[in-house]
């Protein structure tokens, strides 16, 4: 399967811990994309990489969340002090610059639970 | 901040009948998507419009770039059981200093009639 993937697809923690995503895009991919997705909305975007910059963060990326793109490849996304209101589907997505920009392939999402 | 309106919110479907949504949106985007995402799982790409008027099917999905820019509709002809899930219209623009995101809209549940 050449899809991206995302790792755990779900995670229960206490509010208050640290809790770390990763995501590997489809091969060869080279923009990489976080957004956030809570029930009954659509996905919002948090983040996004083009290789192993981050060129552009969302106001919704508080100073709790931080992303890395270290070798271009696959990213992470590490939230701290976990908070109940970040409970929520963290979706990654990635595309080439090959085609448009908006062509996003997502991947199934690691769905997070803050107790 | 930007908003997709989309509709309808929810709708019920009896196989074989056809199924219209839309959205629209106060901003004009360059380029329009229709995603469909199944319980636990992430969104699907269906289809993408880059040009304002623009008609494309993919099967028996047909969506339209509206002429506006600030509009889109997707059909799904002749529904099947498997056509069940949230179908997300998405817009897409670089703007101002921004290397450009997609919004969503808040997504049209298809269900089956009991």
């Amino acid at each position: 399967d050449t899809g991206v993937s995302q790792n755990p697809r779900h995670k229960i923690t206490k509010r208050g811990q640290n809790v770390t995503f990763r995501c590997d895009p489809i091969s060869e991919h080279n923009r990489l994309y976080w957004y956030r997705q809570t029930l009954g909305q659509g996905p919002e975007f948090l983040t996004y990489f083009q290789n192993e910059a981050q060129l552009e963060k969302s106001r919704l990326l508080s100073d709790r969340f931080s992303a890395e793109r270290p070798k271009g490849s696959f990213s992470t996304l590490e939230i701290q002090r976990t908070e109940q209101g970040d409970s929520a589907m963290y979706l990654c997505a990635s595309s080439w610059d090959g085609q448009p920009q908006e062509t996003q392939y997502f991947g199934p999402g690691t769905r997070l639970l803050v107790l | 901040g930007q908003q997709l309106n989309q509709s309808p919110q929810s709708m019920f479907i009896q196989e074989g009948e056809d199924v219209s949504m839309n959205c629209t949106s106060s901003s004009i985007f360059n380029t329009w998507l229709w995603y469909k995402q199944d319980p636990g799982e992430g969104p699907v790409l269906l289809i993408a419009l880059y040009k304002a008027g623009e008609l494309t099917s993919n099967g028996r999905l047909t969506a339209q770039f509206g002429i506006t820019r600030k509009d889109s509709f997707l059909n799904i002809s002749a529904s099947i059981p498997s056509d069940v899930g949230i179908y997300f219209c998405a817009g897409f623009m670089n703007y101002g200093g921004s290397q450009g995101n997609l919004i969503f809209g808040k997504g049209t549940k298809l269900s089956v009639k009991p």
